[in-house]
């Protein structure tokens, strides 16, 4: 069965440090997200791409990356890690460009940054 | 940008009944969505509402209204499972979507 999963599901590091959270989907989606969850805001954008080599901003997308290689793969990287980035963190991807594709999540990855 | 307005908790018995209400600005409004979470999981997407009117799927349906910047998911039948967070999300017309903050709702026997 296609799927889409998210590897490391926790991490701890430290401030300053480089992180790198993998996603990957089978569904041979074209879109794929990145989110961030985090008490009283709900799902905020981090960044997305709309295939491959196709890399946008979202509304929260400061000290962050993101590179498209291949159709499967979308990872983040948090170039200096720092508190303010503690949180659960949520890839998604979507089939084609119309907007009645809904999202479909990853497990989710939980970032401790001490 | 936008804001999507939905209730933070609500609390409802088994087999009831509940309305969850979202509300939302958007300076180009290109579908509404709503997704279950339970705690601790990812979330799941529920339904699409992109014209004005009711969408029914089985115990849950979703309405839409465009004028008013609003939208409903009703819940009938309320089961325990039915326990979790509801998040409305909008699209806009750049294809962007954001959520609301989620109503967390528990069922009570």
């Amino acid at each position: 069965d296609a799927e889409i999963t998210q590897s490391p599901r926790h991490k701890i590091t430290e401030t300053g440090r480089q992180v790198t959270l993998a996603c990957h989907q089978t569904w041979n989606h074209n879109n794929m997200f990145w989110y961030r969850q985090d008490l009283g805001h709900g799902l905020r954008l981090i960044h997305y791409s709309y295939g491959v080599q196709d890399t946008n901003k979202g509304e929260v997308s400061d000290g962050y990356s993101v590179s498209r290689s291949n159709t499967e793969d979308l990872p983040l990287t948090l170039e200096s890690a720092a508190s303010s980035q503690t949180s659960v963190y949520f890839c998604a991807s979507s089939e084609g460009s119309g907007t009645a594709y809904e999202q479909y999540f990853g497990p989710g990855t939980r970032l401790t940054v001490t | 940008g936008q804001n999507i307005d939905q209730p933070t908790e609500m609390t409802a018995t088994e087999g009831a009944i509940v309305q969850i209400n979202c509300t939302y600005q958007t300076s180009g409004f290109n579908g509404l969505f709503w997704y279950q979470q339970h705690a601790g999981e990812a979330p799941t997407f529920l339904s699409y509402n992109v014209l004005d009117g009711l969408e029914e799927k089985g115990r849950f349906s979703s309405f839409l209204s465009r004028s008013k910047g609003y939208s409903y998911l009703l819940l009938k039948e309320l089961q325990m499972k039915d326990s979790a967070s509801y998040l409305c999300a909008v699209r806009e017309n750049n294809n962007d979507m954001r959520f609301g903050a989620g109503t967390r709702l528990t069922v009570k026997p």
